[in-house]
């Protein structure tokens, strides 16, 4: 089955300086792509989801790329703030249809003022 | 409403007893899953349905049970609670696709076995 790899799995930033987590995966039939935020005690928050075919993605001052070639996403949260201090997942859909997803093994994101 | 709901939030079971989750969504997801997680690891995923149709993990197939009622409610089983499952047991639904792109997670149940 599909392998998924995370990396940092820590990264300590200052605030307004950008964050860059990277994800690399085995199967280049992946159809769907996403990136999770875990808050301390709550559940994964889905912060962007991107199918196969889309190179990059923006929203709310969150870059997502994708590298379908080389099998390798990444988020790049830029002028990141305290408040994205979280632990990232990536995931990359499996199954038919991308019905579940697998999940890197997350980024713990500290955010310092 | 767009939240999936888990109860209860924390649990604590003995070896050797039984466990009950349960999760409900209302946004008519045709798919429900249940997942774990382990402090500094992935969420694993265990099983999922879709619509009535049970999917279960290779490795975690004789370990966790699962029913699903009705489209709303999906409830995940331990027969007999081991040490090692202790974790935070996530449930997330989602409808075949969209592309992961209405996939919602509930807050989790922490079940510590003692």
């Amino acid at each position: 089955g599909e392998q998924v790899e995370q990396r940092p799995p820590h990264l300590s930033v200052r605030e307004g300086d950008s964050a860059i987590i990277i994800c690399t995966y085995t199967d280049s039939a992946t159809a769907y792509f996403s990136w999770y935020k875990q808050e301390a005690g709550a559940g994964l928050q889905l912060l962007m989801s991107v199918l196969s075919n889309v190179d990059r993605k923006e929203e709310q001052g969150l870059t997502v790329l994708l590298n379908n070639k080389e099998k390798r996403l990444s988020l790049n949260l830029t002028a990141a703030h305290p408040g994205d201090s979280a632990v990232y997942f990536c995931a990359v859909s499996e199954g038919d249809s991308g019905t579940y997803q697998r999940f890197g093994t997350g980024t713990k994101l500290q955010v310092v003022p | 409403d767009t939240t999936v709901k888990q109860n209860p939030r924390y649990k604590l079971a003995r070896v050797g007893k039984p466990v009950n989750l349960i999760c409900s969504q209302t946004m008519n997801h045709d798919t429900m899953y249940w997942y774990q997680k382990k402090p500094n690891q992935a969420p694993k995923l265990l099983l999922f349905y879709y619509d009535k149709i049970l999917n279960r993990e290779a490795d975690t197939f004789e370990k966790f049970q699962s029913s699903r009622p009705n489209n709303s409610f999906c409830s995940l089983y331990i027969g007999s609670a081991g040490l090692e499952y202790s974790a935070m047991y996530l449930c997330a639904s989602s409808s075949k696709g969209q592309g992961n792109s209405d996939y919602t997670f509930g807050s989790g149940t922490r079940l510590l076995v003692i």
